[in-house]
């Protein structure tokens, strides 16, 4: 089983700070796909990324695969209370396979 | 713009009874998923299939069975429901990431 370990567990901060979330394992994935969930819905995918050392950038969220392929981080500038949620990682194949899921970091923006 | 249909949002049912949960995609993927979360205990894989006719046991299918009734529909029977089958489950399609469903939450008393 490959798992997932996600830090910190839980985040709260005001607005305007910045974050760093981060997605660790021991083993190697083929892809990476960060998402983020909202009380009440299913978890939306926000990126994917396949490429050791990649960098990819989502208005103020910015996230990196680690160059061995086994750990990734979300970084947020400049947080909003709109990015409260629960951010999970997902490690799997490139196509269509399972992936293994993190348990995920609570993120709170106070304003 | 659906993308994966989950039925119902809301089931309580008592001890014993059954009960199976619809779940429909309009993307076209191959591959489908049932999972559950629990505080605490992230979301487990329960089913997953790889293509129409094909389903496969994920980390905790004990008391469920899946029907992959063709591309677009997957469904999650709980035969004989328990309390330990109270929780959210989630139905998602994947093609270079998931889809997920808005759940569907249920408890057992």
């Amino acid at each position: 089983t490959q798992l997932l370990e996600q830090s910190p567990q839980f985040l709260s901060i005001q607005e305007g700070e910045n974050l760093t979330v981060y997605c660790n394992s021991s083993s190697v994935f083929s892809s990476l796909q960060w998402y983020r969930q909202e009380p009440g819905e299913g978890p939306v995918l926000l990126v994917t990324v396949v490429t050791g050392g990649e960098v990819k950038k989502l208005k103020r969220l910015t996230f990196q695969f680690g160059d061995a392929r086994k750990d990734s981080s979300l970084h947020i500038t400049a947080a909003q209370p709109g990015d409260t949620g629960l951010y999970l990682c997902a490690g799997g194949k490139t196509n269509a396979g399972k992936s293994t899921f993190g348990d995920g970091t609570t993120l709170t923006v106070k304003p | 713009n659906a993308g994966v249909t989950q039925t119902p949002k809301f089931q309580v049912l008592k001890t014993g009874q059954s009960m199976t949960l619809q779940c429909a995609q309009d993307m076209n993927h191959n591959s489908m998923y049932w999972y559950r979360q629990d505080p605490g205990m992230g979301l487990r894989l329960i089913y997953y299939s790889a293509s129409e006719g094909t389903t496969d046991k994920g980390e905790v299918p004990n008391g469920y069975n899946v029907s992959r009734l063709n591309k677009r529909e997957f469904s999650l029977r709980l035969e004989s429901a328990a309390p330990s089958q109270t929780s959210v489950y989630f139905c998602a399609s994947s093609f270079y990431g998931y889809t997920f469903g808005s759940g569907t939450r249920l408890t057992v008393v």
